[in-house]
This record gives C-alpha cells, sequence and structure tokens, in this order.
C-alpha cells in the first residue's frame, strides 16, 4: 500500500513563480527520495535526504524533512515551463529497501 | 552515469500470448532490480524486487506465475507477462539500484517504461 500522501494532487502556477509540493509518511524511514516523471515515461530521480538531514539543496530544488512530523517538502524555484510533470515522493524504511511512493502531485507550470 | 534502458517501449499484442519486457542498467551493476505497475493517472505500484541469482520477492497480490521475473545477470532482468489479459495493460516501469562508480545504493534508476497493450 502507498503510505505517502502527497498535497496538492494539482498546482498550476505561473512560469517564474515557486512551486511547493508536500509530502507525508506513517513509518519510520531511512531515506526519502523525490522523483519527477513526464507525461509517459520513466522517473527522473530528482534528490535524496536522509533521515538524519534537514534540508537539501540541488540547483532550483529545495527539500526539507522533519522527521518528527513525518513529512517533506520540495521547493522548485523559479519554475518553468519545462518543469511541468508529475513529481512523487518515497521512502525507503531501510538502506537499500524498497521504496514505497506517494500518490503524486501534478504540476502545471504555464507560460 | 547509472542510465537503464527498456526494451520494448510499447508492445501490442493478442489476448493469451506471452510478452517478456527486459530491463537493463547499461553503465552500473544492479544488484537488485525493481519491477512497477502504473495506471493512467496513478502512481507506481510495486509489483516484486530481485536480486541478481535468487527468486524474485513479490508483493502481495501479484500473481508470480502470471508475472515472471527473472535476474540472471547483475545488468538485465526481465519480467515476462504469461497468458496476457486485457486488464493486463498497463505501463510497466523497471528500476535498478546497487553499486557504481558513485557507490549509490538508495537511489533507484528508472527506465523509460514500457506501455503494453492487450487485445
Amino acid at each position: 500500500s502507498q503510505q505517502g500522501e502527497e498535497d496538492p494532487q494539482a498546482l498550476s502556477i505561473q512560469e517564474g513563480e515557486n512551486a511547493t509540493m508536500n509530502c507525508s509518511y506513517k513509518t519510520s524511514i531511512n531515506n526519502l527520495q523525490w522523483y519527477r516523471q513526464n507525461s509517459g515515461r520513466g522517473l527522473v530521480h530528482l534528490i535524496l535526504i536522509r533521515s538524519n538531514e534537514r534540508e537539501k539543496h540541488s540547483g532550483r530544488l529545495r527539500v526539507t524533512l522533519d522527521t518528527s512530523k513525518k513529512s517533506s517538502s520540495l521547493l522548485i524555484t523559479a519554475s518553468r515551463a519545462a518543469d511541468t510533470a508529475s513529481y512523487f515522493c518515497a521512502t525507503g524504511e531501510t538502506s537499500g529497501s524498497r521504496l514505497t511512493f506517494g500518490e503524486g502531485t501534478q504540476l502545471t507550470v504555464n507560460p | 552515469g547509472a542510465v537503464v534502458s527498456q526494451h520494448p517501449s510499447w508492445v501490442i499484442c493478442k489476448s493469451g500470448t506471452s510478452v517478456k519486457i527486459e530491463c537493463r542498467s547499461l553503465d552500473f551493476q544492479a544488484t537488485t532490480m525493481f519491477w512497477y505497475r502504473q495506471f493512467p493517472k496513478q502512481s507506481l505500484m510495486l509489483m516484486a524486487t530481485s536480486n541478481e541469482g535468487s527468486k524474485a520477492t513479490y508483493e502481495q497480490g501479484v500473481e508470480k506465475d502470471k508475472f515472471l521475473i527473472n535476474h540472471a545477470s547483475l545488468t538485465l532482468s526481465t519480467l515476462t507477462v504469461t497468458s496476457a489479459h486485457p486488464e493486463d495493460s498497463s505501463f510497466y516501469i523497471c528500476s535498478a539500484s546497487g553499486q557504481g562508480a558513485r557507490g549509490l545504493t538508495d537511489t533507484q534508476y528508472f527506465g523509460p517504461g514500457t506501455r503494453l497493450t492487450v487485445l
């Protein structure tokens, strides 16, 4: 079963704006990962954050993790039309274990 | 680095036939490969986890006799959908994790997916 819940389910913004997506989970985790999926394509790994980390950056991406609240957020700054995609969080309970995916957020960036 | 390929990218078959999907890690050794199924506008559902040289571990509700998984080498896993029926039509995605040049073990690298349509 999917333990991750993401909100919003859909987000529509204008180019240049920031986009924030949230993910909550239920069990203890070793790591949390964010992936992007363009329609009909495979998933692209964006960023991995471990349970002992609170924040991570990669380019225009910023991920936070609050293990006390069992939640994570993905912030995309200065969004572009090319950022339009579905974004999924996935949690790993132990190192190297299977991932459990959230339901995803469909982001639309309007030019 | 960390590229995973899948073949074929799409396949259309008649009901009752079997279809084999290949998943290859191109530039790293995949000690573990995962097979997912995804319905339109839904998230990924893990079907099974396979480790090289051992039997796959199937998720609850996934018929192992219907979805045969073989992970014969560190770079290749195959999923065979046996006696396919229209309800098996879906998007099948594999992922791989393992030791690579950067020693990554937790990140899963995904293939581009295979669209299966059973008529």
